[in-house]
């Protein structure tokens, strides 16, 4: 089977940075991505690792390590607006076929 | 330009009934997929689309789902018999590649109710 784990609720103040990590076991492997999504709201991408490393997008920045089977999503600076649910995806094959999301992530933004 | 739309935006039905949901992609992105969304949970992938391709049924929790895609561009999906089970925000997404290098752009959702 394919599973994502990511932790069900982050907690964070204004200004500060919080990790959303995410581990996951897949059949295959070709990229892991995450999507922010406002209640009410549809999910919208925010980045994209097929590589291991560190992937900067102004204050947001998504990390993965293959080897581990094991990402996560840094959010610095936090804003009250970055106050939403953060989804992890995992993209296993080339084809565009199976692509499994996480359970998600709620973070709360706190002043 | 526009992005992906979605129709209707709720929907209430009563158990039994058929329901039809439709999904306009953005204009020339290939593929097309349908998720689900229960109340506080992740997203279920239902079905794929690529083009004029066959479609990746794999995800469909029934035989009461089923799905098409007209011309490579509007897609609807029909859930026969409704049952309670089948009450959650349907979201249609779409990419002008398959992933994993494309984005997925996703519609604002229809919510279904069923009574």
């Amino acid at each position: 089977g394919q599973s994502l784990e990511q932790p069900s609720e982050v907690t964070a103040v204004e200004g500060a940075i919080v990790q959303i990590n995410c581990t996951y076991q897949t059949s295959g492997f070709y990229g892991l991505s995450w999507y922010q999504q406002h209640d009410g709201g549809a999910p919208t991408f925010l980045s994209y690792n097929a590589l291991d490393g560190l992937e900067e997008t102004g204050r947001f920045s998504s990390f993965l390590s293959r080897s581990d089977s094991y990402g996560y999503l840094l959010l610095q600076e936090l804003q009250m607006k970055d106050s939403a649910s953060y989804f992890c995806a995992v993209s296993s094959d080339n084809y565009g076929q199976n692509f499994v999301f996480g359970p998600g992530t709620r973070l709360s933004v706190l002043p | 330009g526009a992005g992906v739309s979605q129709s209707p935006s709720n929907k209430v039905t009563e158990k039994g009934k058929d329901v039809e949901l439709r999904c306009d992609p953005i204009s020339g992105h290939t593929a097309l997929y349908w998720y689900r969304q229960s109340l506080g949970q992740g997203l279920e992938f239902l079905i794929y689309f690529q083009g004029n391709s066959a479609p990746d049924k794999s995800g469909l929790p029934s035989d009461r789902f089923s799905a098409e895609r007209t011309g490579g561009s509007v897609s609807t999906l029909t859930i026969q018999r409704t049952q309670q089970e089948d009450s959650a925000v349907y979201l249609c997404a779409s990419s002008s590649d398959p992933a994993p290098t494309d984005t997925q752009y996703f519609g604002p959702g229809t919510r279904l109710t069923v009574l």
